[in-house]
């Protein structure tokens, strides 16, 4: 079975751009969640979408954004990036749908740098 | 308070020893306990859950819970050059959210 796929890997934009990511998940997995990784604040939740719906938010302002489709592929989106926006971008997918045993696999990350 | 609480490490073990990983959480209401394997430049990788008290093993991994203390432990037993890594404990909180710690380094010596 193939694991989740994310595009692109690596992404260098300016500051004010804006920016989509894209991840398709385990063939069957439903649930897709956002993450985004630097070194001082580590692993950090953006969102989780479940059939096409948003479940659930993290702490990030508006200028983020996600959306899934009927096929389970996500997207995520960064509007008017900020240098703060350089970051690991992570998705993972999820067997169940969020119910306690909620294991999460993920993809191999887009490397977003803002200059 | 955070949520989710590790020692940042580094830790740093002898081949062949036990290395010890701990990690502590805030929210009683948790459910699911999960713990990641993240090399330098990769993406995390799930190696253990636990979903109810006592001990979960798999091969040299040993996954420890106790929700009365809310803490959550790793062991790996003969620990390898391989298992150098940073460690990342994972909470599927009351909220519905999966919440990580800020993981801690493990060296293991050659």
């Amino acid at each position: 079975k193939a694991g989740v796929t994310q595009t692109p890997r690596y992404l260098i934009k300016t500051r004010g751009q804006q920016v989509t990511l894209s991840c398709s998940p385990i063939s069957g997995h439903r649930s897709v969640s956002w993450y985004q990784q630097t070194p001082g604040q580590g692993l950090q939740f953006l969102f989780e979408y479940f059939s096409e719906t948003q479940r659930n938010k993290g702490n990030f302002p508006g200028r983020f954004s996600g959306r899934q489709f009927s096929n389970s592929r996500s997207e995520m989106n960064v509007s008017t990036l900020e240098l703060g926006d350089s970051a690991l971008y992570l998705c993972a997918s999820s067997t169940l749908a969020g119910g306690p045993r909620n294991e999460q696999f993920f993809g191999p990350g887009t490397r977003l740098t803002v200059l | 308070q955070k949520e989710v609480e590790q020692n940042s490490g580094p830790l740093s073990v002898p081949e062949g020893a036990i290395a010890s990983l701990n990690c502590t959480y805030s929210d009683r209401g948790s459910q699911s306990f999960f713990w990641y394997r993240q090399y330098s430049g990769k993406s995390p990788e799930l190696i253990m859950s636990i979903y109810s008290n006592g001990d979960q093993e798999d091969g040299r991994f040993t996954a420890q819970l106790n929700k009365a203390s809310q803490y959550v432990s790793l062991l790996i037993r003969d620990s390898q050059p391989s298992d150098s890594a940073t460690y990342l404990c994972a909470v599927f909180t009351g909220g519905f959210k999966t919440i990580f710690g800020a993981g801690t380094r493990l060296f293991v010596k050659a």
